[in-house]
């Protein structure tokens, strides 16, 4: 399996841009998780789906952050505006099922706003 | 809400020793799986061991192994037999039995092996 794909490795962006960071999950992977790494948050949970239906979505920071699943094997988080803050490493990491299920974790997407 | 805390920022150990890594969570749940994940240079997120809370023998993964103490709400990562390749950063993780799928990592642990 290629495993969890993300794109773009690297995005950079002038603020006030829109951003689109795209995932595949693993194929069979039910759930499907969009995490942000910065220095001062550490990794946190923005969003997840189940089958293609956001489950919880109390990490997204704000109004500007949005994200879908229009099917199985693909997912989008959209920055609109983008803000320097919204810097960050973006991953995208799918699993089998809910309890306990390990999730893999794509190689992430490096975003800078300028 | 749960809490997990790496209070080593950084370690370092010599090519072929062994180490071991901190972690402790803070929880009310009485079922839940810890893991640890290691992140090299390259930002992947690699999971290394996964511990399910209500099995009493710790989890173990070739060089890697855990020492977990529910009762003391702790989960330490042993690494032995030190590889230049296990450089990098190493986060343990919390998720709830009845959360669905959240993960809640901690602050890092940045391993450095040396030759």
């Amino acid at each position: 399996d290629a495993g969890v794909i993300q794109s773009p490795r690297h995005e950079v962006t002038e603020m006030g841009q829109e951003v689109t960071l795209r995932c595949k999950p693993i194929s069979g992977h039910d759930y499907l998780f969009w995490y942000r790494q910065t220095m001062m948050r550490g990794l946190e949970l923005l969003i997840y789906f189940n089958n293609n239906v956001p489950i919880d979505d109390s990490g997204m920071p704000e109004d500007r952050f949005s994200a879908k699943m229009p099917n199985a094997s693909f997912s989008t988080l959209k920055i609109q505006p983008s803000e320097p803050r919204d810097s960050a490493v973006y991953f995208c990491a799918s699993s089998l099922g809910p309890r306990g299920e390990t999730q893999y974790f794509g190689p992430g997407t490096r975003l800078l706003v300028l | 809400a749960q809490t997990v805390t790496q209070s080593q920022p950084e370690m370092s150990v010599q090519e072929a020793e062994t180490v071991t890594l901190s972690c402790t969570y803070d929880t009310s749940e009485s079922n839940y799986y810890l893991f640890w994940y290691k992140q090299p240079p390259s930002r992947q997120m690699i999971l290394v061991i996964r511990q399910e809370a209500y099995k009493q023998q710790n989890a173990t993964e070739n060089r890697f192994s855990v020492n977990f103490q529910k009762a003391a709400k702790s989960f330490s990562l042993k690494i032995s037999d030190s590889q230049l390749g296990d450089t990098a950063m190493y986060f343990c993780a919390f998720m709830k039995q009845t959360s669905g799928s959240r993960l809640t990592f901690g602050e890092g642990t940045q391993l450095t092996v040396n030759p």
